[in-house]
């Protein structure tokens, strides 16, 4: 089975730092887009970052972009969010989210606070 | 940015009521639209992509329609595990989802 599993959420001051990461098991990761997607309490999801497979096609969206940095590992089967510059509008709920366009599969999504 | 639209925002129906959500976009997304169910506390789960493409595994009472600014996502039969909060994603630029329609209990 497709198991995603994100960690490293946590509450942290405006202007700090956090990365999240992603462990990947039960299909071949090196052969799949990922992309991290939040949702704010209450509200849809946004897309935040997407990496192609084969790590040549890299876009953020406009809210996060030159702050947050998506990359991969696929050795160790893992996907990363470095988050810089937090801010209070960045508290959600962060999925990993596997495929191209319209992910198939997602992870159960590590909170991210954002709070003095 | 393509901003997707969804009406209603929030929908009250019967076991066995015929459901209709619509879903439009700002600029055209040819047939580049996926379609989600959520429910509280859990990650969104595909159910339609290419506007009308099931996902496997997912009851044929759902159904989806639709191309360029305007989709339909339909169930024909409302059953006890489908009320949840449903959305559409548009991935022709981008990608940016709909605001979400709620699906409750009349």
């Amino acid at each position: 089975d497709v198991q995603l599993v994100e960690s490293g959420g946590g509450l942290v001051q405006p202007g700090g730092s956090l990365r999240l990461s992603c462990a990947a098991s039960g299909f071949t990761f090196s052969d799949y887009s990922m992309n991290w997607v939040r949702q704010a309490p209450g509200k849809e999801p946004e897309w935040v970052a997407y990496m192609s497979a084969r790590l040549n096609t890299i876009t953020y969206a406009d809210s996060v972009r030159g702050r947050f940095t998506i990359s991969r590992d696929n050795d160790r089967q893992s996907l990363y969010l470095q988050m810089t510059s937090l801010r209070v509008e960045d508290t959600a709920v962060y999925y990993c989210a596997r495929g191209e366009g319209f992910p198939d599969s997602w992870g159960q999504g590590t909170l991210v606070t954002v709070s003095s | 940015d393509i901003q997707m639209t969804q009406s209603p925002s929030t929908l009250s129906a019967s076991i066995g009521d015929r459901v209709t959500i619509t879903c439009r976009a700002s600029q055209s997304v040819s047939q580049w639209l996926a379609w989600y169910q959520q429910k509280p506390g859990k990650a969104p789960k595909l159910l339609i992509y290419k506007a009308s493409t099931l996902e496997d595994g997912v009851p044929s009472r759902f159904s989806g329609s639709g191309s360029g600014t305007e989709f339909t996502f339909t169930i024909s039969s409302l059953q006890p595990d489908d009320f949840a909060t449903y959305y559409c994603q548009q991935y022709n630029i981008f990608r940016t989802f709909g605001q979400g329609t709620k699906v409750e209990i009349k």
